[in-house]
């Protein structure tokens, strides 16, 4: 079944540096979504992409399909303390199916 | 604005016992899912439904039962509950359309002991 590589698993940075995380599979995907989770709530939608080559930007977060609709990464800029959390990309298949990776653990050093 | 609301929020039960976990959404979305998060397992999908009357089975069904009578409501039942099963459950729901992301409720910690 399809399966989706999240990497990296966990990230260490200093605040105001640039995060970069990517979800790689070999099955293609017709739509890539990236979701945040704080400690203690559900996923939030961050951002959502429709189309191959699709470049998407929400604040400092950036987001882009990859051409062969088997990759998608996410870039934040300048991070700051409350990006702390779990981020989460997810691939959509059918109407009905998506999966998900397993999550970049982002911490941010004082 | 309630979106996804999941009841309980924690609960702890003894090996063997039921229960049942509801969850609820106020957008008028067909499809609804049911997920249980562990450590380093990411989101798995367990159950779900493409509209009020359906179910189907997702990546890790063994030991879960659904229901969905009504269009807003999507309940998980556990029949005995094993240890196994000690996880956070995410019910999410959205729109039909391919396109249309998935909203998540905050969540029910259960633990069996």
């Amino acid at each position: 079944g399809q399966q989706l590589n999240q990497s990296p698993q966990s990230m260490f940075i200093q605040e105001g540096e640039d995060v970069s995380m990517n979800c790689t599979s070999s099955s293609i995907f017709n739509t890539w979504l990236w979701y945040k989770q704080d400690p203690g709530e559900g996923p939030v939608l961050l951002i959502a992409l429709y189309k191959a080559g699709e470049l998407t930007s929400n604040g400092r977060l950036t987001a882009q399909f990859g051409i062969t609709r088997k990759d998608s990464f996410l870039n934040i800029s300048a991070s700051i303390p409350s990006d702390v959390g779990i981020y989460f990309c997810a691939g959509q298949y059918r109407d009905d199916k998506i999966i998900f990776g397993k999550g970049t653990r982002l911490h941010i050093l004082p | 604005n309630a979106g996804v609301t999941q009841t309980p929020k924690f609960r702890v039960l003894k090996t063997g016992q039921s229960m049942t976990l509801l969850c609820a959404q106020d957008m008028n979305h067909e499809y609804m899912y049911w997920y249980r998060q562990d450590p380093g397992m990411g989101l798995r999908l367990i159950h779900y439904s493409v509209g009020e009357g359906t179910t189907a089975k997702g990546e890790v069904p063994d030991g879960y039962n659904v229901s969905r009578l009504k269009k807003q409501n999507f309940l998980l039942g556990l029949e005995s509950a094993a240890p196994s099963q000690t996880s956070v459950y995410f019910c999410a729901s959205s729109y039909p359309r391919g396109n249309q992301p998935q909203h998540f409720g905050d969540g029910t910690r259960l633990s069996i002991l």
